[in-house]
């Protein structure tokens, strides 16, 4: 059975960092790509990262240079570390496996959801 | 960037059909994908592919895509699935994961 199983959130002040991890189970990381995905409270969902099995990694705009997403193949872990925090980044952060969809066109989705972790950026 | 556009709510009767659209320009070119999401859980994918169902979603959910609306149909809509529904892309322009804003389904 895949799982996964996010950690790493709190309360946490303006301009500081916080470590999320992402333990995977059932898969592997080293062949799967994996993806971090937010929601603020009562918003919809938001897409924030994505690490490709091959180690390419990309980020939604707001997020560029603060945000960095990686993996430990031994520990079979993904981890988002976000630094310079801000009140908007406040959300229940979810990390999510993709698959590569079979449409004419390349197209990504993603088939299995952790139960998210809670960030709060609050003074 | 790639916008989706969805209505933010959607209402339907017991055993009825309920449509949720998706906008974007020239979204039929895309592959499109459907989430569910009940209050206080992680999301659930219910279409992939435009018109795929994963093992263990009913096929009363049908997808389908063109033009500039993609649309997500329950049919027989039972209570249980009343949720939140989102759709996602992938635009290749920008190398972004999109998804729309999301419609709550009230079944009445």
């Amino acid at each position: 059975e895949e799982q996964l199983v996010e950690t790493g959130g709190g309360l946490i002040h303006p301009g500081g960092s916080l470590r999320l991890s992402c333990a995977v189970s059932g898969f592997s990381v080293r062949r799967n790509f994996l993806t971090w995905v937010r929601q603020a409270p009562g918003k919809g969902l938001e897409w924030v990262s994505l690490i490709f099995a091959g180690g390419d990694t990309h980020y939604t705009d707001s997020v560029k240079g603060r945000f960095t997403v990686s993996r430990d193949i031994s520990k079979n872990t993904v981890f988002l570390q976000m630094n310079s925090l801000r009140a908007e980044d406040s959300a229940v952060y979810f990390c999510a496996k993709g698959i590569v969809g079979a449409t004419s066109e390349p197209t990504y989705y993603f088939d299995q959801w952790g139960q998210g972790t809670l960030v709060t950026v609050s003074p | 960037s790639y916008v989706l556009t969805q209505p933010p709510s959607v209402s339907v009767a017991p055993g009825q059909t309920a449509r949720i659209t998706c906008g974007g320009h020239n979204i039929g070119s895309k592959g499109v994908h459907w989430y569910h999401q009940r209050p206080g859980q992680a999301p659930v994918l219910v279409v992939y592919d435009d018109e795929d169902r994963p093992s263990g979603i009913p096929d009363r959910f049908s997808g389908s895509n063109s033009g500039d609306t993609a649309t997500l149909t329950l049919s027989r809509v039972e209570a249980g699935d009343e949720a939140d529904y989102y759709c996602q892309v992938w635009d290749s322009s920008s190398d972004q994961w999109v998804f729309g804003g999301g419609t709550k389904l009230t079944v009445l």
